[in-house]
């Protein structure tokens, strides 16, 4: 198993500000992604961290508003550019091996005001 | 439409009862995760299913993956108040990548 630690755990950020999270994991992985949770919503993938290159990021998600660092298989970071209130959101980190099972963080509940 | 359908949205349950929760999907599901979640930790894994078929238990919580790799269920024998929470599923459909979609979430509570 893996364990994954997240910060910050909550913020409360002014519009038009960046907030950097930060994940790390106990273990080294191959795999970690970053996921949103909206208000009252599911979880919705955002990109792919790979280790060494550029974030592969899903439908709906640009590397200007979510830049995502990876410099090693045991840490990444997602930033949060340009807030605004729609922003406010639960996001999460998970890692795993390959296909195999999935770990994640607590999260970190941001608040955008 | 949700790619990913979990119903019931939620339950309350009397404890002691048992109770389950569904997770069906249009495409082939290449892994299917359970995962519960409670306010302020994340999301904790519960069992993943891989193979038609396929069935695990761990403690009063079984998970089941039918033949067509299509449809789970979660069922908790004899509710306690510990199981109460938001119960998630997500699965692998673009053939083991690790990406996982998820359902819309049970929230479960169970009543002393």
């Amino acid at each position: 198993s893996a364990v994954i630690s997240q910060k910050p755990s909550r913020d409360i950020c002014q519009r038009g500000t960046s907030l950097t999270i930060q994940c790390q994991v106990d273990s080294q992985v191959t795999m970690m992604f970053w996921y949103r949770q909206q208000p009252g919503q599911s979880l919705t993938l955002i990109a792919t961290a790979n280790q060494g290159s550029e974030a592969t990021y899903e439908s709906g998600f640009v590397i200007d508003k979510f830049p995502i660092s990876r410099p090693n298989l045991t840490f990444s970071t997602l930033t949060v550019s340009n807030m605004s209130p729609e922003d406010s959101s639960i996001y999460l980190c998970s890692g795993g091996q390959g296909a195999d099972i999935q770990y994640f963080g607590a999260g970190t509940r941001l608040s955008v005001l | 439409s949700q790619e990913l359908e979990q119903s019931p949205q939620s339950l309350i349950v009397q404890e002691g009862k048992n109770l389950t929760i569904n997770c069906t999907s249009s495409k082939t599901l290449y892994g299917l995760y359970w995962y519960k979640q409670k306010y302020g930790e994340g999301l904790i894994f519960l069992m993943m299913l891989q193979k038609g078929g396929e069935e695990k238990s761990h403690e009063k919580i079984t998970a089941k993956l039918d033949e067509k790799k299509q449809q789970s269920s979660l069922h908790i024998t004899a509710s306690q108040p510990s199981h109460a929470g938001i119960y998630l599923c997500g699965a692998d459909t673009r053939s083991n990548t690790g990406k996982l979609i998820f359902g819309q979430g049970t929230t479960l509570q169970v009543k002393p």
